[in-house]
């Protein structure tokens, strides 16, 4: 069935370091990969997404890049702040007609001052 | 352009009782998708609808769980009969379209306590 691993499940990196988040699918037909950081007790928010025709995509500090061969997709966040602290997840969307979203675990970033 | 809303944002209710959650998705947004979240686990898609449509129900459990989106007024998800394990955290997002790769925008959730 389709299902997305993310891993680590939580990161603590220093202020000014980079992390990196990464996450695999195993639905071939999944073409749409968003990621969302979610604060404590609060709504999912989008931050960036890529689609399959495209191998990297880079937002300021935020740059996402997916290997469909490999069916990997990784978020890296260069110059941690603290209030990168959250938890982020990652997606997959399975395409030809599709609807449905299948999110990884979660990962738990703390960013140290 | 007020976002996506849910009511109430937190409700308690005890064992056999009933459940109604509501979403009203973003102006122009005519397609709603409900997600269940679990203390610290990621989010699980439970139903895709669009205006008096349920396109994919697959997540949603086949008992006590029903979901619906009139033509008039918001999307209700209806847990009948709730148990302890029905307590989450419950998400739902909205697109304006039914395209795979539209950006979903999410409601601040209703908290679903079951005593």
């Amino acid at each position: 069935g389709e299902n997305v691993e993310q891993h680590p499940s939580t990161l603590s990196v220093q202020e000014g370091d980079s992390a990196v988040i990464k996450c695999t699918y195993s639905d071939s037909a999944s073409n749409y990969f968003p990621w969302y950081k979610q604060e404590l007790g609060k709504r999912p928010q989008l931050i960036i997404d890529i689609r399959s025709n495209v191998g990297e995509k880079k937002d300021q500090r935020i740059a996402v890049t997916l290997n469909k061969t490999a069916k990997h997709f990784s978020l890296h966040i260069t110059e941690t702040q603290p209030e990168d602290s959250a938890v982020y997840f990652c997606a997959a969307i399975l395409g030809a007609g599709g609807f449905k979203t299948i999110f990884g675990a979660g990962t738990r970033l703390f960013v140290k001052a | 352009n007020a976002g996506v809303m849910q009511n109430p944002r937190h409700l308690v209710r005890r064992r056999g009782q009933e459940a109604r959650l509501r979403c009203s998705p973003m102006k122009g947004h005519s397609h709603v998708y409900w997600y269940r979240q679990l203390p610290e686990e990621g989010l699980k898609f439970m139903v895709y609808l669009q205006k008096e449509n349920i396109i994919d129900e697959s997540g949603m459990p086949k008992e006590r769980f029903s979901a619906e989106f009139p033509k008039e007024g918001p999307s209700i998800l209806r847990i009948q009969q709730v148990v302890r394990g029905d307590s989450a955290a419950y998400f739902c997002a909205s697109s304006p379209t039914g395209t795979v790769t539209d950006t979903q925008y999410f409601g601040p959730g209703t908290r679903l306590t079951v005593l």
